[in-house]
């Protein structure tokens, strides 16, 4: 089955920084790859996502990047404020079953 | 937009007891709903694909027989953690993907969690 890693588990930035968390993932059928933000005791929020076929989105201070090749894709956030500090968590979605497979999760904290 | 809704948010309740989840998509059908454990500080950790109308599809290491699913319609899947013991405190959190979109490729919708806590 699939199997998703991800890293730094932790990560902190100074205000305004740029912040970077990477996952790979073991399964080449796997072609939807979502981000997750989750602040303590809450619902994981959908903060961006890429599908197989591109290799890079964009939305504003968050982008993403794949690599299907390496089976790799990264979370980058720019200008990072302190309303980003929570935990994130990268996925790797099968087309078939809707499955998510979560990473480890990366705690976040912006420092300002 | 989608909405799952998760209920209740909060259970205590002693060594021994039942405790019922359900898991409803408020304004969309899902035929396909998620289960979710997550321990403190520690990932969602897929127990269950829950299926309208048919058995549920357990991950490996999940009993089947604590951890009972029902999705007896199409906007409602339950899980019923048999028999709980203080080490099935945890968060369970419901997820479905939502309703008219391209399959295998879209975002899923949680609910809010359940915060069990067994004494």
């Amino acid at each position: 089955g699939e199997n998703v890693e991800q890293h730094p588990s932790t990560l902190s930035v100074q205000e305004g920084d740029s912040a970077v968390i990477k996952c790979t993932y073991s399964d080449s059928a796997s072609n939807y790859f979502p981000w997750y933000k989750q602040e303590l005791g809450k619902r994981p929020q959908l903060i961006i996502d890429i599908r197989s076929n591109v290799g890079e989105k964009k939305d504003q201070r968050i982008a993403v990047t794949l690599n299907k090749t390496a089976k790799h894709f990264s979370l980058h956030i720019t200008e990072t404020q302190p309303e980003d500090s929570a935990v994130y968590f990268c996925a790797a979605a099968d087309s078939g079953t809707y499955k998510y497979i979560f990473g480890t999760g990366t705690r976040l904290k912006v420092l300002a | 937009g989608a909405v799952v809704s998760q209920h209740p948010s909060w259970v205590i309740c002693k060594s021994g007891t039942s405790v019922k989840i359900e898991c409803r998509s408020l304004d969309f059908q899902a035929t396909t709903m998620f289960w979710y454990r997550q321990f403190p500080k520690q990932s969602l950790m897929l127990m269950a694909t829950s299926n309208e109308g048919s058995k549920a599809t357990y991950e490996q290491g999940v009993e089947k027989d604590k951890f009972l699913i029902n999705h007896a319609s199409l906007t409602l899947s339950t899980l019923t953690v048999t028999s709980a013991h203080p080490e099935d405190s945890s968060f369970y959190i419901c997820s479905a993907p939502g309703q008219g979109q391209v399959i295998g490729n879209q975002p899923q919708h949680f609910g809010d969690g359940t915060r069990l806590s067994i004494l």
